[in-house]
């Protein structure tokens, strides 16, 4: 168990819906970091945010957004949604901003399926 | 652009033998580079890293290489073992980026 928490772990959708996925962070990490994983791909780094600070943004769609809580809990908000969107979305969490030796803690990861 | 390249998508080996992933990388600049692994319906995990001034490091079974000038590095499974089976990804980093470049990951099945 990583200590990241992710919900939901399943998401069915259809095109050009809105959702937003959830993560809350290993207890006493500042740092949250969402990855999009595809079909047989890597995982692509999204959005980084270090104590509610957009800290560094990766290839991350416009359609996409996210935030960091006070809690230190984060939300990434998928919009128009579109079948492509279909992927794995990973979070996850580190005690710093940016070290890059630290391992980064992965939660299991919201399944998002569009029909 | 993919910076890190993990180019054998499969590899199966019989258990107790030696397992090596490879990864490739464009970047000369990363600092950092880590192996990662996932079980199916879980999060990727962090197995071992290197950094760039090194060429080895060594945990347990797992030894990670590092080939600076082929811009290459390697993970060595020694002995494999069953609980071994499951995806591997190479990541790189910089030291004052904490994001991670993934690769496409290796799927490795240990047979018994």
């Amino acid at each position: 168990d990583s200590g990241v928490t992710q919900t939901p772990k399943h998401l069915i959708t259809a095109t050009g819906q809105r959702v937003t996925l959830r993560c809350s962070p290993r207890s006493g990490d500042l740092s949250v970091y969402w990855y999009q994983q595809s079909l047989d791909q890597g995982l692509q780094f999204l959005i980084q945010y270090y104590n509610g600070e957009e800290r560094a943004k990766g290839n991350i769609l416009e359609r996409f957004s996210a935030q960091q809580f006070p809690d230190l809990h984060s939300e990434l908000n998928l919009s128009s949604l579109e079948l492509g969107d279909s992927a794995l979305y990973f979070c996850a969490s580190s005690s710093s901003a940016g070290s890059g030796n630290q391992p980064q803690h992965f939660g299991d990861g919201t399944r998002l399926s569009i029909l | 652009d993919q910076q890190v390249k993990q180019n054998s998508p499969s590899l199966s080996v019989q258990e107790g033998r030696i397992s090596i992933l490879n990864c490739d990388y464009t970047n000369s600049m990363f600092d950092y580079f880590l192996w990662y692994k996932k079980y199916p319906a879980e999060g990727p995990t962090f197995l071992i890293s290197i950094s760039s001034i090194k060429d080895k490091n060594e945990d347990g079974r797992f030894t990670v290489f590092l080939n600076k000038s082929a811009k290459h590095l390697s993970l060595h499974i020694v002995p494999s073992q069953p609980g071994d089976s499951a995806v591997y990804f190479c990541a790189a980093s910089f030291v004052n980026d904490y994001k991670l470049s993934f690769g496409a990951g290796t799927t490795v099945t240990v047979r018994a």
